[in-house]
């Protein structure tokens, strides 16, 4: 089946240790997207990639990297993990650029921080 | 600022006992409003969209009404399988990412 999978599901990292969730893609979708998701908040949308094309929301901070190698693949790089940045991680996919086709999630990621 | 607000936070229902969750919405110029499942420790599956005022869909005991300033699920006869977070989103107005709600967290009793 067709899916969007996240790896690894759980993580646990230090305070200030780099940290990188991957996605990937079955789906052959043109969009990515990276959400935050913490304790009973709306997702919350870092950056997305339309193909190779990287789009940073305003208020995402500097220590969120994100990387898309080729279309199945996209990265989350947390530079210096801090204890505010514990949340759900969540990759998505849709064909077509925001609000224009529905959007597919993975699994999500829990991120810990120590 | 393009908001969604869902209310209530939380619900609970006994099983059969039919309600309506709501999501109100400030994006002025609406290109479609999603509604999401979201069970505890998962990410958000897809269940609807609607594009205009007066447009329904439906999915089993669901089915997803939208006018013009606010979107309505309702539940018929719920069971306890369809106890889960339901989200709505719309597009921001660039176009470009969807403005998630908090949710509403629905608990149905058997």
């Amino acid at each position: 089946d067709a899916m969007v999978i996240q790896n690894p599901r759980y993580q646990v990292t230090q305070f200030g240790k780099p940290v990188t969730l991957s996605c990937s893609q079955t789906l052959n979708h043109n969009v990515m997207y990276w959400y935050q998701q913490k304790s009973s908040q709306a997702p919350k949308l870092l950056f997305h990639y339309y193909d190779k094309d990287f789009n940073n929301e305003a208020d995402t901070p500097d220590n969120f990297q994100s990387r898309r190698p080729n279309t199945s693949f996209c990265f989350l790089d947390i530079r210096s993990p801090g204890l505010g940045d514990a949340a759900m991680y969540l990759c998505a996919t849709s064909r077509d650029i925001g609000g224009s086709g529905e959007q597919y999630f993975g699994p999500g990621t829990r991120l810990t921080v120590t | 600022e393009d908001q969604v607000t869902q209310s209530p936070e939380a619900l609970r229902l006994q099983e059969g006992e039919s309600s309506s969750l709501n999501c109100s919405y400030t994006v002025s110029g609406l290109r479609g409003l999603f509604w999401y499942r979201q069970d505890p420790g998962k990410g958000p599956e897809f269940l609807f969209t609607l594009y205009s005022a007066g447009e329904e869909k439906e999915k089993e005991r669901l089915k997803a009404t939208l006018t013009k300033k606010e979107s309505f699920l309702h539940i018929t006869a719920p069971k306890p399988e369809d106890s889960a977070t339901y989200l709505c989103a719309v597009p921001n107005q660039a176009g470009t990412a969807l403005i998630f709600g908090k949710g509403t967290t629905l608990s149905v009793s058997s």
